[in-house]
């Protein structure tokens, strides 16, 4: 089965400092990886994802992932905070087969300090 | 607008009560999606629709009841809640099965309070 695991459900950074939300996913598959975004009373949006080929992917917003296999992470980055960054963030994972059944992480909330 | 609409956005409900949910995706997407967001939890993937079938039911409860008449409508009825059903309930849409990395495009969610 499936699982993904966001360390840190609270994130503090200031504004300018680099942006570190971290992601490991457990798959007995090579996974397809996301990073969603939500905003105050909004829905989830795409932010990036992983599928196959460069494990550098490049998202909205600035945003990009890195998927190590090794580590079984896909931590997201951004090198520069903006207030407007303030969101829930979620990482799911999903596999080929079964690829509608996405799994989500419990969130992390970041938090942008003036 | 992200093209899937949520209605209501708020609904208060009393444990007797029956109501629904409504979801319409503008996408031409040909899957649905019902997700429970509760506090401190994982979103929960509750029912899939493909063509209108559904191919995914994740073990909810049956006074959950979910219906799809057509690839860009979907509802969630709801009858004899538990205070535990409170949560946001998101619906969301997708282009479907065998599409590879099944990217989802989510509605703002009907907040549920059922007291």
């Amino acid at each position: 089965a499936q699982s993904v695991t966001q360390l840190g459900s609270h994130v503090s950074v200031s504004e300018g400092a680099l942006v570190l939300l971290r992601c490991n996913y457990s798959s007995s598959v090579p996974p397809y990886l996301f990073w969603y975004v939500q905003y105050p009373n909004q829905g989830l949006q795409l932010l990036l994802k992983y599928t196959t080929g460069a494990t550098l992917v490049k998202g909205i917003n600035g945003f990009e992932a890195e998927f190590k296999k090794s580590e079984t992470s896909f931590h997201l980055t951004k090198p520069s905070a903006h207030m407007s960054d303030a969101a829930e963030y979620f990482c799911a994972v999903s596999q080929i087969e079964g690829a509608q059944k996405l799994v989500f992480g419990q969130g992390t909330r970041l938090t942008i300090n003036p | 607008e992200t093209g899937v609409t949520q209605t209501p956005r708020h609904l208060v409900m009393g444990m007797t009560n029956k109501k629904s949910l409504k979801c319409e995706q503008h996408l031409g997407h040909n899957a649905m999606y019902w997700y429970k967001q509760s506090a401190k939890k994982p979103l929960e993937l509750m029912f899939v629709y493909n063509f209108k079938e559904q191919t995914e039911n994740n073990s909810v409860p049956s006074r959950f009841s979910p219906e799809c008449p057509n690839s860009s409508h979907l509802f969630l009825h709801l009858h004899t809640l538990q205070p535990e059903d409170s949560a946001l309930y998101l619906c969301a849409s997708s282009r479907g099965q065998n599409t590879g990395a099944n990217v989802l495009t989510f509605g703002a969610g009907s907040r549920l309070t059922v007291l």
